[in-house]
């Protein structure tokens, strides 16, 4: 239980295109969801935190028309990078908040981008 | 963003080995979780504590809530070569009013056969 998945797995594509990602939570309900971005040999940096129905809370310093954030249903959320430039290159993790307390997090497979 | 002091930073231990690393704050958490992550892959959930106090063991991993709430350890037991990878600590603060979670800066560990 609590699995969650992401698509594209890795993804490269020209400075200036616009990449969307998929996070699914496969077996549960998920009414909060998270978007991370990690840099090598790095720590999780949380980008938002996204609510199902409602606008996603962007952290501070993260331009939220750069990355758009659309929680439309308990299973999916979407991160589209739009305008992409090398230095939006990264890998972006996703999590869903679930689990028998509620309070547990867990994490898709993530999305290597590379921007040329 | 903010982040959580975790310890050691890296490691290099014998197979067979016991490995302990811990993460600590100055602010009160009312949750821990520790994820361990692989190269190229998302961190995968291992232990989660909700309790001062708790400890909760999966297999040979054991972890605790300090009873300060304000760090937590992460024991293993008898280390194997598929303990490679890194160890994440993560804490809930009493003031996130979204369940959002600061994550620890990792322990990288690696075990020689």
């Amino acid at each position: 239980g609590a699995v969650v998945s992401q698509h594209p797995s890795w993804v490269i594509c020209k400075s200036g295109t616009s990449v969307k990602i998929e996070c699914r939570s496969l077996d549960f309900q998920a009414t909060t969801m998270f978007w991370y971005r990690q840099f090598p040999k790095q720590s999780l940096m949380l980008m938002a935190t996204s609510n199902e129905g409602s606008k996603a809370t962007y952290e501070q310093g993260v331009e939220k028309d750069k990355f758009l954030i659309n929680h439309a249903s308990l299973t999916l959320s979407t991160l589209t990078v739009t305008s992409a430039h090398p230095e939006d290159s990264s890998f972006y993790i996703c999590s869903a908040r679930g689990g028998a307390g509620g309070y547990e997090q867990y994490f898709g497979p993530g999305t290597r981008l590379t921007v040329t | 963003g903010q982040q959580l002091n975790q310890s050691p930073q890296s490691m290099f231990i014998q197979e067979g080995e016991d490995v302990s690393m811990n993460c600590t704050s100055s602010s009160i958490f009312n949750t821990w979780l520790w994820y361990k992550q692989d190269p190229g892959e998302g961190p995968v959930l291992l232990i989660a504590l909700y309790k001062a106090g708790e400890l909760t063991s999966n297999g040979r991993l054991t972890a605790q809530f300090g009873i300060t709430r304000k760090d937590s350890f992460l024991n293993i037991s008898a280390s194997i070569p598929s303990d490679v990878g890194i160890y994440f600590c993560a804490g809930q603060p009493t003031t996130s009013g979204t369940y959002k979670y600061i994550f620890g800066t990792g322990t990288r560990l690696k075990v020689l056969a």
